[in-house]
């Protein structure tokens, strides 16, 4: 089955540790992105990557860093200068035809303890 | 003011009840909307992209009122199955690569 594969799904970290959340697609999206959300606000936007090896800032990138080496992955480091990384990680794709659709992953939630 | 904003509700409805939730969007420039569903501590899916003329898909009817920038959602014959939370979605000032996400309208469905 094609689909998007977000690994940890639970993952709690101490405080000045560095994470990685894994994405994996086999959908064959060019474009990929993360988002992060918290509890009452919209998803925003982390980083986003059209093509392999290329990526993007979004609204909220301080404290993150993405890598795209291969068109299926796009991992997402938070580091200890996320000053508050305790929140729900939602990676998506879509075809660069751009239906407008966003196919995501299950999610990771990341606790800072 | 919030690129998108929904009334956070909840809404709390009987079962066949007719239900609707409204979106105001900031950016007179957004091409193209959508309406994504989430269940709780799920992913997002698409319910149903907003074309100006209108749109209905079942018991779904989307609105578009780009004079207003409003977009709304219209949900007949509510069943259980419908609670979740509905996100209103645009696009931003650079096309698809940025959608902006309302934080949503959750909806309950009760016997």
């Amino acid at each position: 089955d094609g689909g998007i594969t977000q690994s940890p799904k639970y993952l709690f970290r101490k405080e000045g540790q560095n994470v990685t959340l894994s994405c994996e697609q086999n959908l064959n999206h060019d474009a990929m992105y993360w988002y992060r959300q918290d509890p009452g606000q919209g998803l925003r936007l982390i980083y986003y990557s059209q093509i392999v090896n290329d990526f993007q800032k979004g609204d909220i990138a301080e404290g993150y860093s993405v890598s795209r080496e291969k068109k299926e992955s796009f991992p997402l480091t938070v580091t200890s200068a996320q000053k508050n990384p305790t929140a729900f990680y939602l990676c998506a794709s879509s075809t660069p035809t751009g239906t407008g659709e966003l196919f995501f992953g299950e999610g990771s939630r990341l606790t800072v303890l | 003011r919030k690129e998108v904003e929904q009334d956070p509700g909840p809404f709390n409805v009987p079962e066949g009840a007719t239900v609707a939730f409204n979106c105001t969007y900031s950016n007179s420039a957004s091409q193209s909307f959508f309406w994504y569903r989430q269940d709780c501590r799920k992913e997002p899916k698409l319910l149903m992209s907003v074309y100006s003329s209108g749109n209905e898909d079942g018991r779904f009817t989307a609105q578009l009122n780009r004079a207003s920038q409003y977009i709304s959602l219209l949900i007949r014959d509510s069943k259980l199955s419908d609670s979740a939370t509905y996100l209103c979605v645009v696009t931003g000032l650079h096309g698809y690569n940025k959608l902006i996400f309302g934080a949503g309208t959750r909806l309950a469905v009760h016997p």
